[in-house]
């Protein structure tokens, strides 16, 4: 296992499309996050997954933005009618439990044009 | 108030001295603390928790004082390769700091 993979690597897409990112977490981590960032600023929590259960959404998710982590293994965050304030990059961490430090991907970096 | 504050910097330091960045948290339950070092352009990597008593790894240095609730990471003989952001997570709430950038002169 090389650690968390995320695909694509990075994505531009027109304002109002769908776009869907996948992550591969390390495979014995049954915790997995999505969090944003932007420049300048710290990674932004969206939510987390404690093997399939979505146990946690921050309110900054509206309901354009869904994720998913079928049999707790990958997981998708899949944005519907993308805005241009979606722009940012997309971070996938994975770690073996809530005392365990975080393992990121490389993330996916989205534009909207 | 944020619930993981940092001061945003830049602490722009010459090689060789000690530089020191804290991070406050709003959660007095919480439990468990990370620093992370991040490149430009590159995700956030593990650099070190933070013990309740304090712990070092080589020139660094975590400490956590519950009391007035903060942590702080202490870099001492910095060296160029020291240039990044520093990111505080308050690995309860799942939250992290804005980030601390420094940069490390000749």
């Amino acid at each position: 296992d090389t650690g968390v993979s995320q695909n694509p690597r990075h994505k531009i897409t027109k304002r109002g499309q769908n776009v869907t990112f996948r992550c591969d977490p390390i495979s014995e981590h049954n915790r997995l996050y999505w969090y944003r960032q932007t420049l300048g600023q710290g990674p932004e929590f969206l939510t987390y997954f404690q093997n399939e259960a979505q146990l946690e959404k921050s309110r900054l998710l509206s309901d354009r933005f869904s994720a998913e982590r079928p049999k707790g293994s990958f997981s998708t965050l899949e944005i519907q009618r993308t805005e241009q304030g979606d722009s940012a990059m997309y971070l996938c961490a994975s770690s073996p439990g809530i005392v365990g430090g975080y393992t990121f991907g490389s993330g996916t970096r989205l534009t909207v044009v | 108030r944020k619930e993981v504050e940092q001061d945003p910097g830049p602490f722009n330091v010459p090689e060789g001295a000690t530089v020191a960045f804290n991070c406050t948290y709003s959660n007095s339950a919480s439990q468990s603390f990370f620093w992370y070092r991040q490149d430009c352009r590159k995700e956030p990597k593990l650099l070190m928790s933070v013990y309740s008593s304090g712990n070092e790894d080589g020139r660094f240095t975590a400490q956590l004082n519950r009391a007035s609730q903060y942590i702080s990471l202490l870099i001492r003989d910095s060296k160029l390769s020291d240039s990044a952001t520093y990111l505080c997570v308050v690995n309860d709430d799942m939250r992290f700091g804005a980030g601390t950038r420094l940069t490390v002169k000749p």
